[in-house]
Formats: C-alpha cells, structure tokens, sequence
C-alpha cells in the first residue's frame, strides 16, 4: 500500500517569498519514484520532478529545488522568489512496483502580489 | 514530452444519459494506461488501470459496470459514464504509462470535465 501526507492544505505568500511545500510518503517497496505535479486553476497537471528511491542527490532547477531525505520518508518542494505565476494545487506523488501512482491531498498556494 | 488529448473537455449532460471520454496518445504507444476522478478541492482518485487488449482492474469503490472503460488499442482509450447522476460530476483524467521499463512516469491528458444535471 502507498500513502502520500501533504499536511499543508492551503499556503499563502507575497510575492518574492520562498515557500515550501511538504510531502512525506509511505511505501513498502524498496524501489518507487516520487513525484510533484502542479495543477494551475485550468486543470491540466504539469508534471515538475521525479526521483527515484536510490537518488537522494537534491537538486536545484532554476527557482525550484527539492529536499528528498529517504530516512524521513519526505520529498519537499521548494520555490524560491515566488511569482504570482505560481499560485495552482501541488501534488506529490508516489509509484511504486505496481506503477500506480498515489497523490497527496495537494497544497493550494496563492503568491499574493 | 509525451502528448496526450482528451475528448470532449468538458460535456454537460441531463441525469440519466450516458457519456463517453476519449484518451489517445498521440506520439507513443502504451500498453498501460490510467482513469482517474477528481471531486472539486480533492485529490486526484484512481478509479481502474487498464492494458491493452484485457479487462480493466477497478479500485474498491468503483462500480465497473457504471464506468464502462474500454482499451482498444495502444493509442486509445475511452471511459464511458453510463446513466450518469449528479454525483458522477467531476473532472475525469487519463494517463498513459509508456512501455515497460522503469521511471514510472505516467503522461496525463488535459481532463475533461463532467457536469450532470
């Protein structure tokens, strides 16, 4: 079984602030992919990130960088400089061996200008 | 990326008929694919995954013989609501899951959105 936690429902932020979106999964295989999605107010989902369960390596993308620590099941989200661009529902996500994927129950962000 | 359409985008329809959503990828084939519901303010729900060629897998709570999902071929894909009520009302999305190998990126259509009267 999979479970994914994003205990943010709703966050809100000025413009140019840096937010941070939560996320801790459950899973009992020992190789799955995590991912975050946004979904804007038209309802179309854009996929942002995946990570396998083996690569812990963090990265940076532009204004967005993620935060995946394996011992404490989360895989948080951060967008620096927020825009108001940036307001929509984010989802994380999880597959595992059974290609199924388990969202959260989103975060919606507002950047407030 | 992967490009997946969905048809209609969205359908307004009276209690009782029944409606039909088309998925197709358009530039990749896929063997497995994914319908899921989304009730406003809520998550994105799984309701069957499918292969080509072989009957849908419901999840627990998913009548299957109310969302009628038929995977003719590895390019298309349809979900039909049969009898639908006002409760069927929701925003309905495909995804398809490319080949076999591993990453486990599904690619989503656009969604359509379902209102039953």
């Amino acid at each position: 079984a999979q479970k994914v936690t994003q205990a943010q429902t709703e966050i809100s932020v000025v413009e140019k602030e840096d937010v941070t979106l939560d996320c801790v999964y459950e899973t009992r295989d020992t190789t799955y992919y995590l991912f975050w999605y946004k979904q804007p107010p038209s309802g179309e989902l854009v996929f942002l990130i995946r990570r396998n369960s083996f690569d812990e390596q963090n990265e940076i993308s532009g204004r967005y960088s993620w935060n995946f620590q394996k011992s404490t099941s989360s895989f948080n989200f951060t967008i620096t400089a927020s825009q108001v661009v940036d307001s929509a529902v984010y989802f994380c996500g999880v597959s595992g061996s059974a290609r199924q994927l388990t969202f959260g129950s989103g975060t919606q962000l507002t950047v407030l200008p | 990326g992967a490009v997946v359409s969905q048809h209609p985008s969205w359908v307004i329809c009276k209690s009782g008929t029944s409606v039909k959503i088309e998925c197709r990828s358009l530039d990749f084939q896929a063997t497995t694919m994914f319908w899921y519901r989304q009730f406003p303010k809520q998550s994105l729900m799984l309701m069957a995954t499918s292969n080509e060629g072989s009957k849908a897998t419901y999840e627990q709570g998913v009548e299957k013989d109310k969302f009628l999902i038929n995977h003719a071929s590895l390019t298309l894909s349809t979900l039909t609501v049969t009898s639908a009520h006002p409760e069927d009302s929701s925003f309905y999305i495909c995804s398809y899951l490319p080949g076999t190998g591993g990453k486990n990126e599904q690619f989503f259509g656009p969604g359509t959105r379902l209102t039953v009267l």
